[in-house]
């Protein structure tokens, strides 16, 4: 079964320093996202991506973060300027098929980003 | 105002018992629904949709009730291996999905 797949599965990182956190999405999904989970609390939404640019956004996703499908199979997400309060565990998702349909994401299984 | 709700738990069943979860979703124009479970440490993982119409898979029965905006999930003949996570997911519109905080589920031998 195909599947979504992220890297690195741990991130260490000072503060202050940029991360790129990766993800390969099913192939022949359309949608892309990221979540994160900070531990022991709810997933939550940070951005969707469809025909190489965002289409949505959550008030968490502020400058300091960016996407990019850089080439046809890998989808990023970039953090700069790490604060401790990012140490979480990422997750990326992907989904085929039209806006709006509500389709369920597969997710890969994530990249734990810590905070020094 | 949370847009999804649940009772984050914890439900201790034993094995075979049947256990049933509720969410709530506060937006009315809320239009797909899912229920996903998550083991420790690990990915969300679907389970299943939630058609208006009620849906069984197995086990899992999901229902969906628009007027009353929630939906629930049942699990008949728990396993052990049914201890997890348990995540109502809400699709509003375009493509934000909102997460519960999830509810905990022990399935005891």
């Amino acid at each position: 079964e195909p599947e979504v797949t992220q890297t690195p599965s741990h991130q260490v990182t000072q503060m202050g320093q940029e991360v790129i956190l990766r993800c390969v999405p099913i192939s022949n999904h359309l949608y892309f996202y990221w979540y994160r989970q900070i531990l022991g609390q709810k997933v939550e939404f940070l951005v969707s991506f469809y025909n190489n640019e965002i289409s949505e956004k959550s008030e968490i996703f502020d400058d300091q973060f960016s996407v990019e499908r850089p080439d046809g199979s890998n989808f990023t997400l970039k953090i700069r300027s790490t604060k401790l309060e990012d140490s979480a565990m990422y997750f990326c998702a992907s989904s085929e098929a039209l806006r709006g349909s509500g389709q369920p994401q597969h997710f890969g299984d994530g990249t734990r980003l810590s905070i020094l | 105002r949370k847009e999804v709700e649940q009772d984050p738990g914890p439900f201790n069943v034993p094995e075979g018992a049947t256990v049933a979860f509720n969410c709530t979703y506060s937006n009315s124009a809320s239009q797909s629904f899912f229920w996903y479970r998550q083991d420790c440490r690990k990915e969300p993982k679907l389970l299943m949709s939630v058609y208006s119409s009620g849906n069984e898979d197995g086990r899992f029965t999901a229902q969906l009730n628009r007027a009353s905006q929630y939906i629930s999930l049942l699990i008949r003949d728990s396993k052990l291996s049914d201890s997890a996570t348990y995540l109502c997911v809400v699709n509003v519109a375009g493509n934000q999905f909102y997460f519960g905080t999830g509810t905990s589920l022990t399935v005891i031998p």
